[in-house]
Order: C-alpha cells, then sequence, then structure tokens
C-alpha cells in the first residue's frame, strides 16, 4: 500500500459527460501529480500542483483540470468527455521539494471508460 | 529538456534467465533515477532508485541497477527471472530543479516463459 488513495476505482460514464476524480497524497506529501495511462499513449504527466498551488502542466487537456484543496487531496476534473478520453488516471505523491531524497507514490489508479 | 528512452518495447525471456531492460536518460544535471513496476490493473511500485553514492543500486525483489554517467543509462538487471515478475517496466528521472517533477519513459512489457 503505497498511501495514496483514489477513488473511484472504476467509471463509466457517455461521451459528452463530466467527471471528477479524487486522490488522497499520502500523509506529509505536499505534491500531487496526475498521469494518464492509456494503451497507445503509454504513461502521460498531466498536472502538478504542490501545496495548493499549480507547479506543471504537461500534455494536459483545455477540457481537463485539476486543483489541490486546503487539506492537500487533489480532484482532476474531465469534462465533454470523449472516447478517446477512456483511460487509467493515476495520482502520485511526492515529499517536499527541500528534500531531495524523494519519490512518487503511485495510487491504484482509476479506470475511466466512456462510451 | 529531460528524457527518458526505454528502448525495448517489449522483452520475452525464460523462466531462470537473466534480464536486462535499458534506460537512456537525457538531463543536464545529476539526475534522481527511478525504476518502477506495474502489474496488470495496477498502480506503479518503486523497484529501486538512484541519488548518489554507489552507482550499483539494490532494490526490492531480487532487482538492480546500474547508473553509468558516461552512457547516460541506468540500466535493470536481475539475475534469474520469475514468472511473477511478468509486469510493465518503467524507468523514470526525477527533475529537481523544475520541481521535483518525474519523466517516465514509454516502459518495457516483460513476458516470462515457464
Amino acid at each position: 500500500d503505497s498511501g495514496v488513495t483514489q477513488t473511484p476505482k472504476h467509471l463509466i460514464t457517455a461521451t459528452g459527460q463530466r467527471v471528477t476524480l479524487r486522490c488522497s497524497p499520502r500523509s506529509g506529501d505536499l505534491s500531487v501529480y496526475w498521469y494518464q495511462q492509456s494503451l497507445d499513449q503509454g504513461l502521460q504527466f498531466l498536472i502538478q500542483y504542490y501545496n495548493g498551488e499549480e507547479r506543471a502542466k504537461g500534455n494536459i487537456l483545455e477540457r481537463f483540470s485539476a486543483q489541490q484543496f486546503p487539506d492537500l487531496h487533489s480532484e482532476l476534473n474531465l469534462s465533454s468527455l470523449e472516447l478517446g478520453d477512456s483511460a487509467l488516471y493515476f495520482c502520485a505523491s511526492s515529499s517536499p521539494l527541500d528534500t531531495l531524497n524523494t519519490e512518487a507514490f503511485f495510487g491504484q489508479g482509476t479506470r475511466l471508460t466512456v462510451v | 529538456a529531460q528524457s527518458v528512452t526505454q528502448p525495448d518495447i517489449h522483452i520475452t525471456v525464460s523462466e531462470g534467465a537473466s534480464l536486462e531492460l535499458r534506460c537512456n536518460y537525457s538531463y543536464g544535471a545529476t539526475p534522481y533515477l527511478f525504476w518502477y513496476v506495474q502489474s496488470p490493473g495496477q498502480g506503479l511500485q518503486l523497484l529501486l532508485k538512484y541519488f548518489s553514492g554507489d552507482t550499483l543500486v539494490q532494490g526490492i525483489k531480487g532487482f538492480e541497477a546500474e547508473f553509468k554517467r558516461s552512457q547516460s543509462s541506468f540500466n535493470l538487471r536481475k539475475p534469474s527471472v520469475h514468472w511473477s515478475d511478468a509486469a510493465e517496466y518503467f524507468c523514470a528521472v526525477g527533475a529537481g530543479n523544475t520541481g521535483n517533477q518525474f519523466y517516465f519513459g514509454t516502459g518495457t512489457s516483460l513476458t516470462v516463459i515457464p
């Protein structure tokens, strides 16, 4: 158990809909990362938050947004869903930036199926 | 720019045989290097990591990796593969100067033949 919790584990929704994925990082971790894993694209970095603020952006679509709340949990919002958004969405967390010896701890992922 | 290359998309080995998964990175400073393993339908689990010091690092499940700065490589090895090692393996580099970013390779899928 990595200590990172993602809910829900599975999500099936229709095209055009909006969903919210939730992530609770490991206790004490200030950084949260979101990744999308699909068969044809591999593991794609979407966005990173650090202590409530956006830190880095990757290949995140404009239809997607995220935020990190004061209690450090994070949500990834996906809207106007398309079939191609079907993927595994992972959240990871890591310890504070000033701790050099750090690593990313991954949750079990949310499998999103858009039908 | 930071990047990680795993040149082997898929590798098949016989159980009991040795294994080496290749990883090359591009990074301007001293890298933080990681190997993760992903079993089907699961999240990524850290196998081992390199930050500094001894360039040969030991990880869990009998894996080891060697950092070679001159070759910008961090190859993963195991002397004797078990059927349970069949999984997807990801190499990653951590870039502290850009806010603890983790850059992942595209992964190598390992099949183990009984």
